[in-house]
């Protein structure tokens, strides 16, 4: 099965510096993989998803971005983080039919 | 367009208690449904899918197309049930799961 390795666990960081969190897939090949923001009280809301090398698409207007570098590789990135880009962040690949979604541990990002 | 809808943010039973937890889903064509559970420091699991039709550590949960709804049930809740509860949904032929807000279930002794 799957395994989604996602680092750091938490992260402190001031308003206005840079961000990448990473994410890497082990026992699967060309996953799909998704980015979900988990924010206090509002459940998971899905930020990018990625089908292959250099395809990212964007789910909802914001402040971050995400790069595909790797088949294994899914970064999540800012230039200047925001208050309100603090939350619970999770890679994952979520899976196709009768299959079920991987999660990463998930990064708590504050940001100060 | 793909939508889950988890009523409740939080849910407190006590210990033996009956537990439901809803979720309604929006979604024109046949979807598939799941429930995740994350426990305090672990990473988010699945919990069971519509499909397999089985109970897992007691929850069952039923796929109901005319009300869309696939509601969580457990008849006798215990304190390790405590944890947030998260609905999802994937669409046919998609990979892209959406998920509800999810419920902080806690169960008191």
């Amino acid at each position: 099965s799957q395994t989604i390795h996602q680092w750091p666990a938490t992260l402190v960081q001031p308003v206005g510096s840079p961000l990448s969190l990473e994410c890497t897939v082990e026992g699967t090949s060309n996953p799909n993989l998704y980015w979900y923001r988990q924010a206090a009280g509002r459940g998971l809301q899905l930020l990018f998803y990625s089908v292959g090398i250099g395809q990212i698409s964007s789910e909802v207007p914001q402040n971050l971005s995400a790069s595909r570098p790797q088949d294994r590789q899914f970064i999540l990135s800012s230039k200047k983080l925001l208050l309100s880009d603090s939350g619970f962040y999770l890679c994952a690949s979520p899976g196709f039919e009768n299959t079920e979604a991987f999660f990463g541990q998930g990064t708590r990002l504050t940001v100060v | 367009a793909q939508r889950v809808t988890q009523p409740e943010k939080l849910l407190s039973v006590f210990k033996g208690a009956p537990v439901e937890l809803k979720c309604n889903y929006s979604y024109s064509g046949s979807p598939e449904l799941f429930w995740y559970v994350q426990y305090s420091r672990q990473r988010l699991q699945l919990l069971l899918r519509h499909i397999s039709r089985e109970s897992i550590k007691g929850f069952t949960a039923d796929l109901n197309k005319g009300e869309t709804s696939f509601h969580l049930k457990k008849p006798f809740a215990q304190e390790e049930d405590s944890a947030m509860y998260y609905c999802a949904l994937r669409g046919q032929g998609a990979q892209k799961l959406v998920f509800g807000q999810g419920t902080r279930l806690t169960i008191n002794p």
